[in-house]
């Protein structure tokens, strides 16, 4: 079965400044789909940033990017000139491309403060 | 659309009550997953259905739970008789099925209910 792990449980950053967020998976499958989930106080489940596995290319929007290390089964999400409003639990997620194994699998979270 | 619609939003009930969370996904969805929250487990998936078909439901608890599609645009997650520890977040989200790969790539992630917090005194 595939596990996500996120091993942050917390981290802070100041406006203006750069973090990172970890992540790592296991699985054995070479087909997937790799996510990163925002969810704020308000408990809505926001989608930030999405990878697909047979892509090189890590993806960006905007302030947000990903380092996908497929060999290594990381995927991290970077957050430059971080905003207050960036403030929220952050969930890594996978999902499987292959047939009958769809679910979406995420990791415990990483609680981010964003300090003014 | 509306997006995915949870109700209740909340709902608070005594020990031993049966509880009904209901679900409404976006149209045109092929998958709904119904995900359950707390502080110490995080998300959990509890199950998930394709063209209303349970596929995978390794992750209900135990047979107090039970879940059902009737059609393409309704779901129910029922907890009978609930129980203290039942408290938690329950969300509902809805997908497409994933594109082949090389094609574009939308449609792949989930989207999000607003959740229902329950409570079980």
């Amino acid at each position: 079965a595939q596990t996500v792990t996120q091993s942050q449980p917390e981290m802070s950053v100041q406006e203006a400044e750069t973090v990172t967020l970890s992540c790592t998976y296991d699985t054995s499958e070479s087909d997937y789909y790799l996510f990163w989930y925002k969810q704020p106080p308000s408990r809505q489940m926001i989608l930030v940033i999405r990878q697909e596995a047979y892509k090189q290319q890590n993806a960006t929007e905007n302030r947000f990017s990903v380092n996908f290390q497929k060999a290594a089964k990381s995927f991290s999400l970077k957050i430059s000139d971080s905003q207050l409003g960036d403030a929220a639990m952050y969930f890594c997620a996978y999902r499987s491309a292959e047939g009958g194994s769809e679910k979406l699998v995420f990791g415990k979270g990483t609680k981010l403060t964003v300090n003014p | 659309d509306a997006g995915v619609i949870q109700s209740p939003r909340h709902e608070v009930t005594e020990m031993g009550q049966e509880v009904t969370l209901r679900c409404k996904p976006i149209s045109g969805h092929d998958y709904l997953f119904w995900y359950r929250q707390t502080m110490m487990r995080g998300l959990e998936l509890l199950i998930y259905f394709n063209n209303n078909v349970p596929i995978d439901d390794s992750g209900m608890p135990e047979d107090r739970f039970s879940a059902k599609m009737p059609n393409a645009s309704f779901s129910t997650l029922k907890i009978q008789p609930s129980e203290p520890r039942d408290s938690a977040v329950y969300f509902c989200a809805s997908s497409l099925f994933p594109p082949a790969l090389g094609s574009l790539p939308g449609g792949t992630e989930a989207f999000f209910g607003q959740g229902t917090r329950l409570t079980v005194v």
